[in-house]
């Protein structure tokens, strides 16, 4: 089966303008994440999709930080507008609903400048 | 509040040692605990674990884990210089994976 895609790969942007992310899940996949991975540190939970509806977002910056899953496969993860922190691999992983086992994709790494 | 804690943080090893890597957690809902090897961007699926004192295997890579004490342990054997990349913990807790640190493995050839 194919894996899940996201892109862009790279993304380098300057402090206040904004980026998006996509990800297609793996066909099927009901479940969709986006993580955040800062350097040095373990993925974190930004939000956790079900179907189009969301499950999970207690961790996203709301501020800055909207995602979107609106036909429940693909998803969109927007930051607007960017802080230096903000750089980070940005993860999307999917799995069945319930399953214990999730596929990530490859990721985007964004550096803000 | 949940935790995953893993260590040792960074590791550095000659190729044919063994390492083991812990990974000690305390969260509300245990489902499962994985562990995950991490060499560029994404993490590649080694091992899932559900129940205590089974031991999984592939190759030269072995896991098991202790419900009772909390833990796990990732075991290498006769490393080799491929093996270098930040091995990572998770535990599936109600519907969401809560990530330890990582521990960034170095083999030397």
């Amino acid at each position: 089966e194919a894996g899940v895609a996201q892109s862009p790969r790279y993304k380098i942007i300057e402090k206040r303008q904004s980026v998006a992310f996509w990800c297609n899940p793996i066909s099927g996949h009901a479940t969709l994440y986006w993580y955040q991975q800062i350097l040095g540190q373990g993925p974190k939970l930004l939000i956790q999709f079900q179907n189009n509806g969301v499950v999970d977002d207690s961790q996203l910056p709301k501020d800055r930080f909207s995602a979107e899953r609106l036909k429940g496969v693909d998803s969109t993860l927007k930051i607007q507008p960017a802080k230096l922190e903000d750089s980070a691999v940005y993860l999307c992983a999917s799995s069945r609903t319930g399953a214990l086992r999730y596929t990530f994709g490859s990721g985007t790494r964004l550096t803000v400048v | 509040e949940d935790k995953v804690v893993q260590s040792p943080l960074s590791l550095v090893v000659h190729e044919g040692d063994t390492v083991t890597l812990n990974c000690s957690y305390e969260v509300t809902n245990f489902r499962s605990l994985l562990w995950y090897k991490q060499e560029k961007k994404a993490p590649t699926f080694l091992f899932m674990l559900t129940s205590s004192g089974i031991e999984k295997k592939s190759g030269r890579l072995s896991s098991i884990l202790d419900k009772k004490e909390l833990f796990s342990i990732l075991n290498i054997t006769a490393t080799q210089t491929g093996d270098s990349a930040v091995y990572l913990c998770a535990v599936h807790e109600t519907y969401k994976y809560i990530f330890g640190t990582g521990t960034r493995l170095k083999v030397l050839a």
